[in-house]
């Protein structure tokens, strides 16, 4: 199994610009996780999806933040407009739905908003 | 409030001696628990998790885990560190409720194994 998938693997943008984050979950994984990591905040939950529906959005920072799940295979985490506060390395994990089990994340997106 | 605390930031351990990275957490009913290393520039990998059973869980690399209901603990262990181990560490938790498996990470200790 490839593992999950994240695209782009760096990006760098302008203050304002749209900025689109995506990712492939592990094939047959049902519950899709964003996350965010910085030095000053650690790793934190943005979202949570089950069977392509959001089911935890508390860790959205603001409106400029959105994530959809079209399908199974496929998630987005778009900013709008883009802020250098928003600069920080953007995981996506997967994972089987119950609590027990294991999530797997994906190398993640670096993102610089200058 | 539910949490997990990684008591310290970085750990320094020679090549070969023995290695703990601490986790004690605070959450309601009988969690499940994770550790995971995150090397530089790369996603986070699992190690292993206690889930129910035998206290002391086995899992990636040589590490193991004892888990202590009493002390709400979770240490990671290796009995003979590698510097290949030098990297950043992460313990979460799994509330067991709802069937949902959100996890609260702790804010992670920095290994470091020195030649």
């Amino acid at each position: 199994d490839a593992g999950v998938i994240q695209s782009p693997r760096h990006e760098v943008t302008e203050m304002g610009q749209e900025v689109t984050l995506r990712c492939k979950p592990i094939s047959g994984h049902n519950s899709l996780f964003w996350y965010r990591q910085t030095m000053m905040r650690g790793l934190e939950l943005l979202i949570y999806f089950n069977n392509n529906v959001p089911i935890d959005d508390s860790g959205m920072p603001e409106d400029r933040f959105s994530a959809k799940m079209p399908n199974a295979s496929f998630s987005t985490l778009k900013i709008q407009p883009s802020e250098p506060r928003d600069s920080a390395v953007y995981f996506c994990a997967s994972s089987l739905v119950l609590a027990e089990e294991t999530q797997y994340f994906g190398p993640g997106t670096r993102l610089l908003v200058l | 409030a539910q949490s997990v605390a990684q008591p310290e930031d970085q750990v320094n351990v020679a090549e070969g001696n023995p290695l703990t990275v601490k986790c004690t957490y605070s959450v309601s009913g009988n969690p499940y628990l994770f550790w995971y290393v995150q090397y530089p520039n790369r996603g986070l990998q699992f190690l292993l998790k206690y889930i129910t059973g035998d206290n002391l869980v086995k899992g990636s690399y040589g590490f193991e885990a004892e888990f202590n209901k009493s002390q709400t603990s979770f240490h990671l262990k290796k009995p003979s560190a590698l510097v290949s181990d030098s990297a950043l560490y992460f313990c979460a938790v799994s509330p067991f409720f709802g069937g949902y498996n959100k996890l609260i990470f702790g804010a992670g200790t920095r290994l470091a194994v020195h030649p």
